[in-house]
């Protein structure tokens, strides 16, 4: 199985900050790999796919970078509303893995 | 409008069985993979298995395949999750989801807890 290992487990940054998550494959996933938000209580949401694609809808400040091992998501102006726990998740082989999560919250 | 809609969850005991199902509307169902997640209290997602659009293939995170069955009916729009010899370790709130790029459709999820 892939393992997919995401940092840091919790992030406390400022309104209006910039802040980035990273997410590190155990293999090559040739960029097969997408980031979802979850607010509290809520459903994921798929924010980028093919690790640098922006899902429709969701706002420019989110962008997705990387290749090879290791892709990163950054929040660019951070709001009010980004406030959840980001998960990475690889969709290159089966069994499709998630990264362990990065909690967001506002310092 | 791409609607997932999950039931099936409850209370269930030890050893039990339970089959979830998830009612698709929206778009073209036999066009699409999907999949099940689930979430346990507090903790993480993990990827429990998918379908591709005529069941020929079925892929499994392979920890569940032995008690896990994912199935589909095209004709009812209807995904299902069968799950058997059911523990306290499977008491999670379970999510359906659209395989495009990537999950890009999440049902609401059902909560399974599982408890004498």
């Amino acid at each position: 199985d892939i393992q997919m290992t995401q940092s840091p487990a919790s992030l406390s940054a400022s309104l209006g900050e910039t802040v980035t998550i990273e997410c590190l494959a155990s293999e090559d996933i040739y960029s097969n790999l997408a980031w979802y938000q979850q607010k509290p209580g809520k459903s994921p949401h798929l924010l980028i796919y093919y690790a640098n694609s922006l899902n429709d809808g969701v706002p420019s400040r989110f962008s997705g970078s990387g290749s090879g091992t290791q892709y990163s998501l950054k929040i660019n102006s951070l709001q009010s509303e980004d406030v959840s726990i980001y998960f990475c998740q690889q969709n290159y082989d089966s069994p499709l893995t998630f990264g362990g999560g990065t909690k967001l919250e506002l310092k | 409008e791409v609607k997932l809609v999950e039931s099936g969850g409850g209370l269930v005991q030890p050893g039990r069985s339970l089959k979830l199902s998830c009612a698709a509307s929206g778009f073209s169902f036999n066009d699409y993979w999907m999949g099940w997640v689930r979430q346990a209290p507090g903790k993480g997602l993990e990827w429990i298995g998918e379908i591709n659009q005529d069941s020929s293939t079925i892929n499994y995170t392979p920890s569940l395949k032995d008690k896990f069955t994912i199935s589909r009916d095209n004709a009812q729009n209807t995904l299902y999750l069968q799950m058997s010899k059911l523990g306290s370790e499977d008491t999670a709130i379970y999510y359906c989801a659209r395989e495009g790029n990537g999950l890009d459709y999440w049902g609401q999820g059902v909560m399974v807890t599982v408890s004498s």
